[in-house]
């Protein structure tokens, strides 16, 4: 089936520090969504790209859908430890069932 | 406002089992989704509900199965268990099927097969 490759694996980082992560795909997506997902909880969205090319801020996090709309990487700023936790994309064809295929997740880990 | 409940919370089943899960989806949404997420994975799609009917599905075998009620709450239901179907079972309600709207997640429901 369809799936994104989402690298790193994991990260480890000192507090302060910026991260990057992405994600591609060898399928084009209609909606390109990150999420969070702490230990005995669901995701919780946390950004959303509906547009090729677009760039999306939410507080310290920015996003990117690529403009061949088969990747996207999300950038934190300034990590503080509540960013822990495991950040998974999300793909979304937007046809038929509102179907998420979500790729394999990065694990955050910060040393304060 | 209430947000999307699971229940049980864990679970512990031997193999060739039958096992029901049970979600309450948010106050207002009318779309239901399950997803299993084995351990180190991103969730997997297994299908949809939309106004009481499937609204698609993933590629998983038909001992996988669902109903959604009348007040939105739903049901996910996995005949003959095998140990691979150890997984945390996630269910999301949206206020619809459109792509626009947000999918919000429950806890999950841990599935142990033994």
């Amino acid at each position: 089936g369809q799936q994104l490759n989402q690298s790193p694996q994991s990260m480890f980082i000192q507090e302060g520090e910026d991260v990057s992560m992405n994600c591609t795909s060898s399928s084009i997506f209609n909606t390109w969504l990150w999420y969070k997902q702490d230990p005995g909880e669901g995701p919780v969205l946390l950004i959303a790209l509906y547009k090729a090319g677009e760039l999306t801020s939410n507080g310290r996090l920015t996003a990117q859908f690529g403009i061949t709309r088969k990747d996207s990487f999300l950038n934190i700023s300034a990590s503080i430890p509540s960013d822990v936790g495991i950040y998974f994309c999300a793909g979304q064809i937007n046809k038929g069932a509102q179907k998420l295929v979500f790729g394999q997740g990065t694990r955050l880990t910060i040393n304060p | 406002e209430t947000g999307v409940t699971q229940s049980p919370t864990h679970l512990i089943k031997t193999r060739g089992q039958q096992v029901t899960l049970r979600c309450s989806s948010q106050s207002g949404h009318n779309t239901v989704s399950w997803y299993q997420q084995a351990l180190g994975q991103g969730p997997q799609f297994i299908f949809q509900y939309y106004r009481e009917e499937e609204n698609g599905r993933g590629n998983f075998p038909p001992r996988f199965s669902g109903l959604q009620f009348p007040n939105y709450s739903s049901e996910l239901n996995v005949n003959a268990l095998e140990l691979d179907d150890s997984a945390l079972y996630l269910c999301a309600s949206s206020l619809g099927p459109s792509g626009k709207n947000e999918q919000f997640f429950g806890p999950g429901t841990r599935l142990t097969v033994l």
